[in-house]
């Protein structure tokens, strides 16, 4: 079965800091990959998601991950983070039997 | 268009009372999914129904838990005995196809219940 490994539990950066959350998994086959976002007080959202062709994908609110498959990583980014940036981050794999595994999560606080 | 429904938002009980969570997923979804999310870690699948046929079951502890999805379109999650362990949050989610779809569907979440077992 899959795994999902985030690296960061906890992430405070300043505004217009640059942000990389660090997501590995584990799994032989074909994968497709997720960043998911809970905003404080919210449900979780899409961010983006990468299932084949280019591997640098751009999600929504300025965010980027790359997929790199031999890393078996999905790392998320973006240049210049916002105050309204904060929240909790999962990464997640979809590589079996449409069964969704999910990191641990990284929560990121950006200071104003 | 309307989101993933669930209720109650909040629920405690105490151990081995019994508690149910009520889903209604995004018109028209035809998969639906129960996650437990421990506090400090990430949603983990419990069941998920494609229609109201149960597609994977293998995660759910089904000495106490039990989910139906009698009509394709709600679902109920029940826990009877509740532990101490089970408190967490249960979120609901659901996607257009599931299986159907692949594996590159979005999943919508709705707002999940906060249980506490005392």
């Amino acid at each position: 079965a899959q795994s999902v490994s985030q690296h960061n539990h906890h992430v405070i950066l300043s505004e217009a800091a640059s942000l990389e959350l660090g997501c590995n998994y584990s799994y032989g086959g074909t994968v497709n990959l997720f960043w998911y976002v809970q905003y404080p007080g919210q449900h979780l959202q899409l961010l983006l998601k990468y299932f084949s062709g280019d591997p640098l994908v751009k999600g929504i609110k300025g965010f980027e991950a790359e997929f790199i498959k031999s890393k078996f990583s999905f790392n998320l980014r973006k240049p210049s983070v916002q105050w309204s940036d904060t929240a909790e981050y999962f990464c997640a794999v979809n590589g079996g039997n449409n069964d969704m595994r999910f990191g641990a999560g990284t929560r990121l606080t950006v200071k104003p | 268009e309307a989101g993933v429904a669930q209720s109650p938002r909040y629920k405690i009980i105490e151990k081995r009372q019994s508690v149910a969570f009520w889903c209604n997923p995004i018109s028209g979804h035809a998969t639906l999914y129960w996650y437990q999310q421990i506090l400090g870690q990430g949603p983990k699948l419990l069941i998920q129904f494609q229609n109201n046929g149960v597609v994977d079951d293998s995660q759910l502890p089904k000495d106490r838990f039990s989910a139906e999805r009698l009509k394709g379109v709600d679902s109920t999650l029940k826990i009877q005995p509740a532990k101490l362990e089970d408190s967490a949050v249960y979120l609901c989610a659901s996607s257009h196809l599931g299986l159907a779809g692949g594996r590159r569907e979005t999943q919508y979440f709705g707002p999940g219940t906060r249980l506490l077992v005392l």
